[in-house]
């Protein structure tokens, strides 16, 4: 069965750093690819989702992500990080049917 | 569209009572989704429904737990009798054919005591 990993639990960044946090799933084929965020206290929000064509996806808030398939990787990465994008990020991955596979998710955490 | 409605927002009980969580899913949308969210395990699928049929309830953790979906905008999802183990987030999150991405509810947080 698929699975997906994501490379930190937890990361601590000063506002205006850069961001990348990395999402690795277990085996190819065709895969569609998501990040939610999580908002303290609020529900799972799509950020962005690569589906085919070009493989750095633009999402909401300035994200973006880059999928490499010979990595099994979906980076997300983010210029400059503010105190608001405190929250914690999913990754999660479809390969057939409807069902999705979740990571465990990074913990962000942005001092201001 | 109002999104995903989850009822209700809170829940606290104690061991041993029935509890009944709601989920209204989009409309349009064929398949529903049960989630369950702990500090410890994580998002957990629980069960799935496409057309209203159950399609996979490997997640649901015991028998205590159990999930209807009656008509295409209304599914439950039951427990009983409840334990403090059970405490939790639960999400219900709908989807359609050829969509692109779940929508998550608000979710509810069951406390039992």
């Amino acid at each position: 069965a698929q699975s997906v990993s994501q490379h930190n639990h937890h990361v601590i960044l000063s506002e205006a750093a850069s961001l990348e946090l990395g999402c690795n799933y277990s085996y190819g084929g065709t895969v569609n690819l998501f990040w939610y965020v999580q908002y303290p206290g609020q529900h799972l929000q799509l950020l962005l989702k690569y589906f085919s064509g070009d493989p750095l996806v633009k999402g909401i808030k300035g994200f973006e992500a880059e999928f490499i398939k010979s990595k099994f990787s979906f980076n997300l990465r983010k210029p400059s990080v503010q105190w608001s994008d405190t929250a914690e990020y999913f990754c999660a991955v479809k390969d057939y049917g409807q069902n999705f596979v979740f990571g465990p998710g990074t913990r962000l955490s942005v001092l201001p | 569209d109002a999104g995903v409605i989850q009822s209700p927002r809170h829940e606290v009980t104690e061991m041993g009572q029935e509890v009944t969580l709601r989920c209204k899913p989009i409309s349009g949308h064929d398949y529903l989704f049960w989630y369950r969210q702990t500090m410890m395990r994580g998002l957990e699928l629980l069960i799935y429904f496409n057309n209203n049929v159950p399609i996979d309830d490997s997640g649901m953790p015991e028998d205590r737990f159990s999930a209807k979906m009656p008509n295409a905008s209304f599914s439950t999802l039951k427990i009983q009798p409840s334990e403090p183990r059970d405490s939790a987030v639960y999400f219900c999150a709908s989807s359609s054919t050829g969509g692109y991405g779940y929508t998550f509810g608000s979710g509810t947080r069951l406390t039992v005591v």
